[in-house]
Order: structure tokens, then sequence, then C-alpha cells
């Protein structure tokens, strides 16, 4: 198994700044990956993070909106730029080795104001 | 794109009553998990089923894999307030990445 230790846990943002959400795992993984989850709500995925690379955004996802950067196999950030209160969400970072399960990381809730 | 559906969307029970969400993928998977989050909590690993019409128990918990492999199910017997959360199925995608279901919600009410 791995541990994925994510933060902020939580954050209350003005509109139009920015937050950066940094997401480590213990060992080294193959994927990983951001989520966004409304309360009650599935699972949508945003992006997959490459390691060294850009990211492969999920339609309905851009890079200037949120640019996720994997300087290596354990860490990665997320962040979610000029935020609106339609950005209010969890996001939760995942990380897994091929076929295997994924782990998930204890999620940041955002509140844009 | 991928889609994964999950019915019911919402499941009310009584204490002690069985449970079961059912899962429905476009595509065929190459496998499929499962995945239980607790309020507030994150989504946490179940169990993974490969094979087709591959069954696995859990002690309450029976994990069926259709022979399609398109579609599989969750089933509690007897359920208890600690089965309380959002149960979701899983399928990846072409490029491992992982889709998922749109989710059970089970409430047992005491």
């Amino acid at each position: 198994s791995a541990v994925i230790s994510q933060k902020p846990s939580r954050d209350i943002c003005q509109r139009g700044t920015s937050l950066t959400i940094q997401c480590q795992v213990d060992s080294q993984v193959t994927m990983m990956f951001w989520y966004r989850q409304q309360p009650g709500q599935s699972l949508t995925l945003i992006a997959t993070a490459n390691q060294g690379s850009e990211a492969t955004y999920e339609s309905g996802f851009v890079i200037d909106k949120f640019p996720i950067s994997r300087p290596n196999l354990t860490f990665s950030t997320l962040t979610v730029s000029n935020m609106s209160p339609e950005d209010s969400s969890i996001y939760l970072c995942s990380a897994l080795r091929v076929n295997t399960e994924a782990f998930f990381g204890q999620g940041t809730r955002l509140t844009v104001v | 794109g991928q889609q994964v559906m999950q019915i019911p969307q919402y499941q009310h029970v009584q204490e002690g009553e069985d449970f079961t969400t059912y899962c429905n993928s476009s595509t065929t998977l190459s496998n499929i998990q499962w995945y239980k989050q607790r309020p507030g909590g994150h989504p946490v690993f179940l169990i993974q089923l490969v094979k087709s019409g591959e069954v696995k128990k859990q002690k309450r918990l029976t994990f069926q894999f259709g022979e399609a492999k398109k579609n599989s199910s969750l089933h509690i017997t007897a359920t208890q307030t600690t089965d309380v959360g959002t149960y979701f199925c899983a399928g990846h995608g072409g490029a491992n990445n992982l889709f998922f279901g749109t989710g059970t919600r089970l409430t047992v009410i005491p």
C-alpha cells in the first residue's frame, strides 16, 4: 500500500486568486491523478499527472485553469487558477501502480467566496 | 468517452436487511474495482475483480464481475450501521486511468 499526504486539507479563497494543492506519496508509484468531487457526488477525473511532462487532461478541463506538475515519481501539485465560486469542491489526488488499486489523499475542501 | 453507471443512486435499508448496488460500463473493462467512501472521508479500496464471471467474498460482502466484463455488482448481507457510506465501482481506461461510477449512497437505519 501507499500513504498519500495531501495539503491543505481545506481552504477558503477569494475569487480571482489561485490555490496550489500538494500531494506527496511515501513510495514510488506509476500513476498519479487528480479528481474533483462535489459533496455527495462521484469523482470526476481532472487529469493524469505525468512525470516530467505535461499532464493529460480529461474533457472539460484545461491546463490554463488547472496547471499540474509532477517533477518526480512521488510528488504532484494541482493549481486551481483564477478561482470562481463554481470551483468550490473537494479535490483529491490519487496514486496507483499499474493494475493495482488506487490510493487517495485525504482531500482538499475548497470554498471560493 | 467511457461511462460507468451505478444504480441505485441512493438506498435506505433497515439494519439487518440486504443491499445490492449494480455497476454498468459502456465499454468492456479489463478489471473492475470497488471502493467505499465514508461520509467526510476519501475512497478506500475494497477489492478488484479481473476474470469474466468472477465472484469474490469479503465477510458479508459479495462481489461479482459479469461474463461480458461490462457489469458488476456488490451485495451486502445483513447490513450493519458500519456499512454506511457511498460505494463506487471503477474501471480502467485505455491509458490506465481510473474512471469511477456514479456511486450508490447507502444509509442504514438502526
